[in-house]
């Protein structure tokens, strides 16, 4: 049969918007997650991470909300410029605490739009 | 500082010939990952190494790969025989073993087989 690639998950936005980008994980035993973003043509870079003793935590523009209770990760983006156009990523340690091992999400793909 | 630094940038290859991608990590990191991306399957990870120690090569998919890191700045990932359907861009990353799990990724090299 043919073959298909993977069907990401989109959002567009206008410039100036806040931006949400979900990611919902496997493992509840999971103590560490990480977001990051993946512009065209460059590797994943890191963005924020976020240990499960927290619920939130806030860099610049962007703040990461765990939901361990329903194992859901969200990523906001604050005034969404052009330039955060690219994928976003999640990412849990493999295992759950294993080090260095990570399960990667599928991604997101985020257009802005100005 | 640098970052992880990974040449050739671009290869293109015919099917058959050996390939061979190169790493360079981030000096005092102790944990090397390749990665292969496809538009098919996404970022899937092929071998890591934990103090030039390969740990977990699962995610290799056959014989025709190998991976070495014969110390801790330099690793190599070699494709012999290629085949097209090798043709991904491959990305290594590097992290400590301090207490997360978070990875720094290369430009990658994007490689073409005919």
């Amino acid at each position: 049969g043919e073959s298909v690639g993977l069907h990401l998950p989109t959002l567009s936005v206008q410039e100036g918007d806040n931006s949400i980008i979900n990611c919902a994980y496997s493992n509840s035993a999971s103590d560490y997650f990480i977001w990051y973003k993946q512009e065209s043509g460059k590797g994943p870079q890191f963005i924020i991470d976020i240990r499960s003793n927290m619920d939130k935590r806030q860099g610049q523009r962007v703040t990461v909300l765990l939901n361990k209770t329903v194992k859901h990760l969200s990523l906001q983006i604050a005034a969404t410029q052009p330039g955060d156009s690219a994928v976003y990523f999640c990412a849990e340690p493999a295992g759950g605490t294993s080090y260095g091992k990570l399960t990667f999400g599928q991604g997101t793909i985020l257009t802005v739009h100005p | 500082d640098a970052g992880v630094i990974q040449s050739p940038r671009h290869e293109v290859t015919e099917m058959g010939q050996e390939v061979t991608l190169r790493c360079k990590p981030i000096s005092g990191h102790n944990s090397l990952f390749w990665y292969r991306q496809t538009m098919m399957r996404g970022l899937e990870l092929l071998i890591y190494f934990n103090n030039n120690v390969p740990i977990d090569d699962s995610g290799m998919p056959e014989d025709r790969f190998s991976a070495k890191m014969p110390n801790a700045s330099f690793s190599t990932l070699k494709i012999q025989p290629s085949e097209p359907r090798d043709s991904a861009v491959y990305f290594c990353a590097s992290s400590t073993l301090a207490g997360t799990d978070t990875q720094y990724f290369g430009p990658g090299t994007r490689l073409t087989v005919l």
